[in-house]
């Protein structure tokens, strides 16, 4: 059974703050990672497919690093704005990669940012 | 056009009811998939397509049938649900491959069993 899991469960933070949390996986059999943004009332977006160890993706003032030797990736965000508040999901692909995408999610981060 | 579509967004029905569920997507993927989601869970695999064959079902009761009538569009028919299966039920699409590749997620469509 694999297990996904993310910290912290909710976060608070006020605009401006920079934050980050944590996504961990089994870290045999690793193929990729994928980071989601899920805001209220929206479809889920990609956010990052992580796939080398030590990897680093930025896209505007997220980013997100990866450990596949120790199982876990972070997802940092720098000067959160309020249109950041979302659920940050994690999910992992079978093992093998041979399950045509089947991605097992982490709970998630449910992220709030006040003005 | 990046987008993927489900319709309804709302459904609501009873247990004796048949209803089908819709999402059409244009990219050109040809792996769809079907997730649920209860409350304050993650979305949770139920079927995956790969070139318009069914390659996985995660054990879902048969009151829940899949079908690709083509690449384009992915539909879930409905019968005889239980009150447990309301959910928000998400389609997703994405290249066929080995995981590595992210997946498009529909809005969804919000299902109440009654």
């Amino acid at each position: 059974i694999l297990n996904v899991e993310q910290s912290p469960q909710s976060l608070h933070v006020q605009e401006g703050d920079s934050t980050n949390f944590t996504c961990s996986f089994p870290s045999s059999n690793f193929y990729a990672l994928h980071w989601y943004r899920w805001e209220t009332a929206k479809s889920p977006e990609a956010l990052f497919v992580m796939t080398l160890n030590g990897d680093e993706k930025k896209k505007g003032r997220i980013s997100a690093t990866l450990n596949t030797k120790e199982g876990y990736s972070y997802l940092y965000i720098k000067g959160s704005q309020p249109e950041d508040s979302a659920t940050y999901l994690c999910a992992w692909p079978n093992a093998g990669g041979t399950s045509y995408g089947k991605l097992t999610f982490g709970q998630g981060t449910i992220l709030t940012v006040h003005p | 056009d990046t987008e993927v579509t489900q319709t309804p967004k709302h459904l609501v029905m009873g247990m004796t009811n048949k209803k089908s569920l819709k999402c059409e997507q244009h990219m050109g993927h040809r792996a769809m998939y079907w997730y649920k989601q209860k409350a304050k869970k993650p979305p949770e695999l139920m079927f995956v397509y790969s070139y318009e064959k069914l390659s996985i079902n995660e054990s879902v009761p048969s009151r829940f049938s899949p079908e690709c009538p083509n690449s384009s569009l992915l539909n879930l028919h409905l019968h005889a649900l239980q009150p447990e299966d309301s959910a928000l039920y998400l389609c997703a699409s994405s290249q066929v491959g080995t995981g590595a590749y992210e997946q498009y997620f529909g809005p969804g469509t919000r299902l109440t069993v009654t």
